[in-house]
C-alpha cells in the first residue's frame, strides 16, 4: 500500500518550453502533496506544499510563477515548470500524505528534468 | 530555522563492518524522524520511522535511535554488505514539513 507514482520518469526539453510533471497517489487519497527538488550530490529541498483544492504554499526563494502547482484531486498533483532554462535541470520528487502532519509522507520515484 | 546535518558526508568500508551514521538537528521540537536510502538516480526508500515518543526502531540489520533532547539520531548498520551502498538521508518532521539532512554516501566494497 501507499504507492506514489510520477510521470514522466525523465524528460528532456528545449530552453523556453514548459514541462508538466504528474504525481499520483495510487492506493490512497492524498490530502497534501509536497514537491522537492534535488541537485546532483545534494539533499532534497522542499519547493512547495499543496493541499487538495487550494493554492500551493511555496518555500522562500521558489518562484511560484515559474513552478506552477495544481492539486485538483485527492490523487493527483502536477508541477509545471514554465519557460524552462538549463538551471532548472534537476531531479524533482513528490511525496504525499493522507493524514494531518503527524503522518508519514510517501515518496514518488522522481523525475529527471534536463533542459537543453 | 531547523537545520539537519549528517556526519560523515561519505564513508567507504569493507564488507562485514558495523557502521554508525550520525544525524543532528538544531531544533528539538520535532514530531518524527525518518531515515531513507537513495540509490543513484533513484527515488527514496524509507528505512525506519521513529516517532517522537520512541527512542529507537529496528528493522533487520538496521537500528535507528533518537535522542530529542540532544538533537541527535544514529543509524546503525550491522554486518554491512555491498548492496548497502547508497546515500542515506535522515529527515525530521517539523510541524507539517520534512527537513532533510545533508546525506551520507556509503560505499561497501567486497
Amino acid at each position: 500500500g501507499a504507492v506514489v507514482s510520477q510521470h514522466p520518469s525523465w524528460v528532456i526539453c528545449k530552453s523556453g518550453t514548459s514541462v508538466k510533471i504528474e504525481c499520483r497517489s495510487l492506493d490512497f487519497q492524498a490530502t497534501t502533496m509536497f514537491w522537492y527538488r534535488q541537485f546532483p550530490k545534494q539533499s532534497l529541498m522542499l519547493m512547495a506544499t499543496s493541499n487538495e483544492g487550494s493554492k500551493a504554499t511555496y518555500e522562500q526563494g521558489v518562484e511560484k510563477d515559474k513552478f506552477l502547482i495544481n492539486h485538483a484531486s485527492l490523487t493527483l498533483s502536477t508541477l509545471t515548470v514554465t519557460s524552462a532554462h538549463p538551471e532548472d535541470s534537476s531531479f524533482y520528487i513528490c511525496s504525499a500524505r493522507s493524514a494531518p502532519f503527524t503522518d508519514t509522507q510517501y515518496f514518488g520515484p522522481g523525475t529527471r528534468l534536463t533542459v537543453l | 530555522k531547523q537545520e539537519v546535518t549528517q556526519i560523515p558526508a561519505a564513508l567507504s568500508v569493507p564488507e562485514g563492518e558495523n557502521l554508525v551514521l550520525n544525524c543532528s538537528f538544531t531544533d528539538s521540537a520535532i514530531y518524527n524522524l525518518q531515515w531513507f536510502r537513495q540509490d543513484p538516480g533513484k527515488g527514496l526508500t524509507s528505512l525506519l520511522l521513529i516517532q517522537s515518543s520512541q527512542r529507537e526502531q529496528t528493522s533487520g540489520r538496521l537500528n535507528a535511535s533518537l535522542d530529542k533532547s540532544s538533537g541527535r539520531s544514529t543509524l546503525y548498520i550491522a554486518a554491512s554488505q555491498p548492496g548497502d551502498s547508497a546515500t542515506y538521508l535522515c529527515a525530521v518532521y517539523n510541524t507539517d514539513k520534512l527537513i532533510f539532512g545533508t546525506g551520507t554516501r556509503l560505499q561497501v566494497f567486497p
